[in-house]
């Protein structure tokens, strides 16, 4: 069991928004501001999008949003491409022995 | 370029050691900690542990204490995961990335290693 919780899958249509939610505790998510999302296509390296929350890579489109409210995290794609279609895991700075932990990963499907 | 370029698939038969490398390039090896994740088939990501080049300061995630060996060469710019005897379930891909601030986020991944373990 991933030590973050993330929906399993999420779908839209292009164009849409979507919202995946990324939910934790005070030790982690809650207590710090240093939330990272990144995006996995099959057979690739996962690649960074957000950091800090809310920051974006250089390179990075601005479709992609983060933000957090209280223990859960939230990242937005909006105008949704066939691109996007990927798996997303959210990680976050921990107070535990951890020191960093993962979210089990959402697949988002472009329909 | 800044690039991690990580050696090639091993297949591997239980109890065999292994060390597998993540060769840096681009950016000064030693200011930055680079971290190893673990991704078995079909599953998500595992943060393993971290190492910081420039003094081989080390810190691992309760899971894989014990169970795997991170180290790093400065003069040749290349950090490494390595098992002294494998079993089946460490059968994964594995992915060297390099820490970006604070927060101990991943701003740059290797391409990564599949290793199999297998009878």
């Amino acid at each position: 069991q991933s030590a973050l919780t993330q929906p399993a899958s999420v779908s839209g249509s292009p164009g849409q928004s979507i919202t995946i939610s990324c939910t934790g505790t005070i030790s982690d998510v809650g207590g710090y501001n240093y939330v990272s999302w990144y995006q996995q296509h099959p057979g690739k390296a996962p690649k960074l999008i957000i950091y800090d929350v809310s920051d974006r890579p250089s390179g990075v489109s601005n479709r992609f949003s983060g933000s957090k409210s209280g223990n859960t995290a939230s990242l937005t794609i909006s105008g949704l491409q066939a691109e996007d279609e990927a798996d997303y895991y959210c990680s976050s700075y921990s107070s535990s022995s951890t020191l960093m932990v993962f979210g089990g990963g959402t697949k988002l499907t472009v329909l | 370029e800044v690039q991690l370029v990580q050696s090639g698939a091993q297949v591997k038969k239980p109890g065999e050691s292994l060390k597998i490398s993540c060769e840096v390039s681009g950016y000064t090896f030693t200011s930055y900690w680079i971290g190893w994740v673990r991704q078995m088939p079909g599953k998500g990501l595992e943060w393993m542990g971290l190492i910081y080049p420039r003094d081989s300061d080390t810190t691992y995630s309760p899971s894989f204490q014990g169970q795997v060996t991170i180290s790093a060469d400065k003069s040749i710019s290349t950090a490494f995961l390595q098992w002294s005897s494998l079993k089946a379930s460490d059968t994964a891909t594995y992915y060297c990335a390099s820490v970006g601030g604070p927060g101990n986020w991943f701003d740059l991944w290797g391409q990564g290693t599949l290793v199999t373990v297998s009878s």
